[in-house]
């Protein structure tokens, strides 16, 4: 049980393009889904925690208009990187939380690697 | 705001042997959650064991357990009987268990290798 997916697990695209990533909850409702960014060799850092139905959070630093955030159902959330540059580059990972009793933990998805050319 | 700190980038330990991951946190929360969580090449991150702060006694998952110390604001990972399969980065990471904060806050990490 607690699978969560992510689609595409890699995308390569031209600098000013928009890219979507999927992030699915496959066997539970997830109400909070959170996006995290990861450079190489380094700690994943938070970048929006995601409510169904309810505008995402953004933590400080993170650019809204750019890195756009659509919890649509209580099993998708969408991370959509508009006109991406280079220095977009990363490791995408989502990961999804339960809701109710004693669950407190997130899992996570297999992530994206994300290059721009 | 809460801080996690991996005070080792990297391990190893011998195949069988036992090793010890330290962490520390600084939080001004007294009710709040820990985990660890492993990242094998693959990237995929996997829950290895989590610690609810109000819970005096040890949690233990199989030959993983921890050893928090509530005061001194630690929580170290203990491997026992290392298998090649352990080799990964290891995160560790804390959350608060106010309603609505549930975002995890992650050390830099430690690369393990087994050593065979």
């Amino acid at each position: 049980g607690a699978v969560v997916s992510q689609h595409p697990s890699r995308v390569i695209c031209k600098s000013g393009t928009s890219v979507k990533i999927e992030c699915r909850s496959l066997d539970f409702q997830a109400t909070t889904m959170f996006w995290y960014r990861q450079f190489p060799k380094q700690s994943l850092m938070l970048m929006a925690t995601s409510n169904e139905g309810s505008k995402a959070t953004y933590e400080q630093g993170v650019e809204k208009d750019k890195f756009l955030i659509n919890h649509a159902s209580l099993t998708l959330s969408t991370l959509t990187v508009t006109s991406a540059h280079p220095e977009d580059s990363s490791f995408y990972i989502c990961s999804a939380k339960t809701s109710g009793g004693s669950t407190d933990t997130q899992y996570f998805g297999p992530g994206t690697r994300l290059t721009v050319l | 705001a809460q801080t996690v700190t991996q005070s080792q980038p990297e391990m190893s330990v011998q195949e069988a042997e036992t090793v010890t991951l330290s962490c520390t946190y600084d939080t001004s929360e007294s009710d709040y959650y820990l985990f660890w969580y492993k990242q094998p090449p693959s990237r995929q991150m996997i829950l290895v064991i989590r610690q609810e702060a109000y819970k005096q006694q040890n949690a233990t998952e199989n030959r993983f357990s921890v050893n928090f110390q509530k005061a001194a604001k630690s929580f170290s990972l203990k491997i026992s009987d290392s298998q090649l399969g352990d080799a990964a980065m290891y995160f560790c990471a804390y959350r608060s268990s106010d309603f609505g904060n549930e975002k995890l806050t992650f050390g830099t990490g430690t690369r393990l290798t087994i050593i065979p």
